[in-house]
């Protein structure tokens, strides 16, 4: 069956260093790989997605990198800071009309 | 523009007793969404609904109902509320097409049967 999980359930970082949260996923079939955040007493926030087709994309002090190969998804955050601290979901779906499937999670701890 | 709101954010529930917990939404989403979040076991989908009276079961649908007069609310009911379904519950709404990777979260619902 489907299932996306996490190597790690916590990494703890220095401020100005950079982070790389990891994801496993099992279903190759998935189209699109997103990262969510997740800061303590909210709801997920979205931060970048990646098309099954693409190997890295960038945004704004993030990198989503996709290894097909191995299954393996990344997420590089430059310059970590406090505001970083936070659990990070990877989640999949399929193109056309598919829910989300969502990880178990990793925090992320940012220590000043 | 206030996004996604849920009410109330904190209950609590003794076994056997109803509640419904309310999702509203002032982005004109098509789909809304229902997720439990439990320590451990990440986002799990309750329900969802692709339009304004639809509904559909998710992946843990059982002891839940739901229902989507309006777009833009969208309610989760416990009819007999039992322990196991002490959670935190989130709402999410999105637009699908470009935007399907897109949820927009509520602040989430605490419940606590007891």
């Amino acid at each position: 069956g489907e299932s996306v999980g996490l190597h790690l359930p916590t990494l703890s970082v220095q401020e100005g260093d950079n982070s790389i949260i990891n994801c496993a996923y099992s279903n190759s079939a998935s189209d699109y790989f997103i990262w969510y955040k997740q800061e303590s007493g909210k709801g997920p926030q979205f931060i970048i997605d990646i098309r099954s087709n693409m190997d890295k994309r960038q945004g704004q002090r993030v990198t989503v990198l996709l290894n097909k190969t191995v299954k393996h998804l990344s997420l590089q955050i430059a310059a970590t800071q406090p505001g970083d601290s936070a659990v990070y979901f990877c989640a999949e779906r399929k193109t056309g009309f598919q829910k989300l499937v969502f990880g178990t999670g990793t925090r992320l701890l940012v220590s000043p | 523009n206030a996004g996604v709101t849920q009410t109330p954010k904190f209950r609590v529930l003794k076994t056997g007793q109803s509640m419904t917990l309310l999702c509203a939404q002032d982005m004109n989403h098509e789909y809304m969404y229902w997720y439990r979040q439990d320590p451990g076991m990440g986002l799990r989908l309750i329900h969802y609904s692709v339009g304004e009276g639809t509904t559909a079961k998710g992946e843990v649908p059982d002891g839940y109902n739901v229902s989507r007069l309006k777009k833009q609310n969208f309610l989760l009911g416990l009819e007999s509320a039992a322990p196991s379904q002490t959670s935190v519950y989130f709402c999410a709404s999105d637009q699908q097409g470009p935007g399907a990777n897109v949820l927009t979260f509520g602040a989430g619902s605490r419940l606590t049967v007891l």
